[in-house]
């Protein structure tokens, strides 16, 4: 079984700050990771996605990944209450598409 | 566009009824996948498609499930007979070819969640 590691949390952080999530993973074959949030009661939506080591910027999110580590992570700057929701990190499996999710990491931002 | 469609919304069902679940995915989308999510577990991959064909049912928790793509605009899963440990949200997502917009998004239907007593 490929693991995914997420703190499930929650993380608490205060509007405006930076929250951190993290995520580890043991598929040293992923080539692509993925970051998808999800609000209580719906469904997924993709925030990023990441294919090359170093840092991928937009907007107000920015994924790091590091390919050695085994080890991606998820930075949301100048958070908002409307950011509180679960974060599923998933490496991408051979057809490339998020296949193996983690069990995600519940954020919370207090205004 | 509408969006991934899944029917029905909830469904409340015995224990030993079959169960059938129905997702029409976004038009052009060649690849369609389903998951399961409880809490224990998290969202698990059961089986995905690509151009109507199964591609991996490893996901697959037993010969009760199966799942069905007869065209491009349809897929059930069902279950058969049901029992509660199935009870769970069931997502149904689809994605363009890969590569196609450099995202690899998959857009995810609204689920169906079921409940076997």
């Amino acid at each position: 079984q490929k693991e995914v590691e997420q703190n499930s949390g929650p993380l608490s952080v205060p509007e405006g700050a930076i929250a951190s999530l993290n995520c580890t993973y043991s598929d040293r074959g992923s080539q692509s990771f993925f970051w998808y949030r999800q609000y209580s009661g719906k469904s997924p939506e993709l925030i990023m996605s990441i294919y090359s080591n170093g840092d991928k910027e937009d907007g107000r999110f920015t994924a790091q990944l590091n390919k050695a580590s085994q080890y991606v992570s998820l930075l949301i700057r100048d958070s908002q209450p409307s950011d509180s929701a679960t974060y599923l990190c998933a490496p991408g499996g051979n057809s490339g598409y998020a296949l193996n999710f983690g069990k995600g990491t519940s954020l919370l931002v207090t205004p | 566009d509408a969006g991934v469609i899944q029917s029905p919304r909830h469904e409340v069902t015995e224990m030993g009824q079959e169960v059938t679940l129905r997702c029409k995915p976004i038009s052009g989308h060649d690849y369609l996948f389903w998951y399961r999510q409880t809490m224990m577990r998290g969202l698990e991959l059961l089986i995905y498609f690509n151009n109507n064909v199964p591609i991996d049912d490893s996901g697959m928790p037993e010969d009760r499930f199966s799942a069905k793509m007869p065209n491009a605009s349809f897929s059930t899963l069902k279950i058969q007979p049901s029992e509660p440990r199935d009870s769970a949200v069931y997502f149904c997502a689809s994605a363009l070819p890969l590569g196609t917009g450099g995202r690899n998004e998959q857009f995810f239907g609204p689920g169906t969640r079921l409940t076997v007593l």
